[in-house]
């Protein structure tokens, strides 16, 4: 069974840091793995799709890296502002189609 | 274009009632997924739906639960017999996948808080 563990739990640090989220998963079969932001209250909001033969995806700030082999992904953000406060969630696309979520990892992005 | 939306956006009610969630996804987007998300944890797959089908419902607790999507469009997901433990946030989402495709990305509504008091 697939088990998604994102690390930490929550993390909180000043603006303009860079700053570093993990994502591990314990089976490598995979097709693609996605991360969410996720506001209080609201829904899941796609920030990067990394496809299983891709090593990373970037947008603005963002970068993504998977290492497929090892069950490893990070998210890194460059620059940090206060907007970026969230929770941000890893998910996997397992042999199926469903996502399988990590528990979310709570940001806090202090002025 | 519109979202995902989905109604209503908080359903209280009472021990053993019935409880319908609804989901109208992005047009044309043939996929629709339920998952339910529980407080400080993240979504966990109820069901799958492919055009009008119930292609995978795995996810499922127990057969309290239930949905359908009649049209391959909306999509309603039934609860009977609601239990405190059913209290949660049910999320929906949809995604242009076709059969045969896996892993295409997923659009997520703005979801459900069901309490059960």
């Amino acid at each position: 069974k697939q088990e998604v563990t994102q690390i930490p739990a929550a993390l909180s640090v000043p603006e303009g840091e860079n700053l570093v989220l993990n994502c591990s998963f314990t089976d490598s079969a995979i097709y693609n793995l996605q991360w969410f932001r996720q506001d209080p209250g609201k829904g899941l909001t796609s920030l990067l799709l990394i496809q299983s033969s891709q090593r990373e995806q970037t947008s603005g700030r963002l970068n993504a890296s998977l290492d497929k082999s090892s069950g490893r992904s990070t998210l890194y953000i460059a620059a940090s502002q206060p907007g970026d406060s969230a929770t941000y969630l890893c998910a996997v696309t397992p042999g199926a189609q469903k996502l399988v979520f990590g528990q979310g990892t709570r940001l806090t992005i202090n002025p | 274009g519109a979202g995902v939306s989905q109604t209503p956006s908080n359903k209280v009610t009472e021990k053993g009632k019935y409880v319908e969630l609804r989901c109208d996804p992005i047009s044309g987007h043939t996929a629709l997924y339920w998952y339910r998300q529980s407080l400080g944890q993240g979504p966990e797959f109820l069901i799958y739906f492919q055009g009008t089908g119930a292609a995978d419902d795995s996810g499922l607790p127990n057969d309290r639960f239930f949905a359908v999507r009649p049209e391959g469009s909306v999509s309603t997901l039934k609860i009977q017999r609601t239990e405190r433990g059913d209290s949660a946030v049910y999320l929906c989402a949809s995604s242009p996948t076709r059969r045969g495709v896996v892993g295409n990305e997923q659009f997520f509504g703005p979801g459900t808080r069901l309490t059960v008091l």
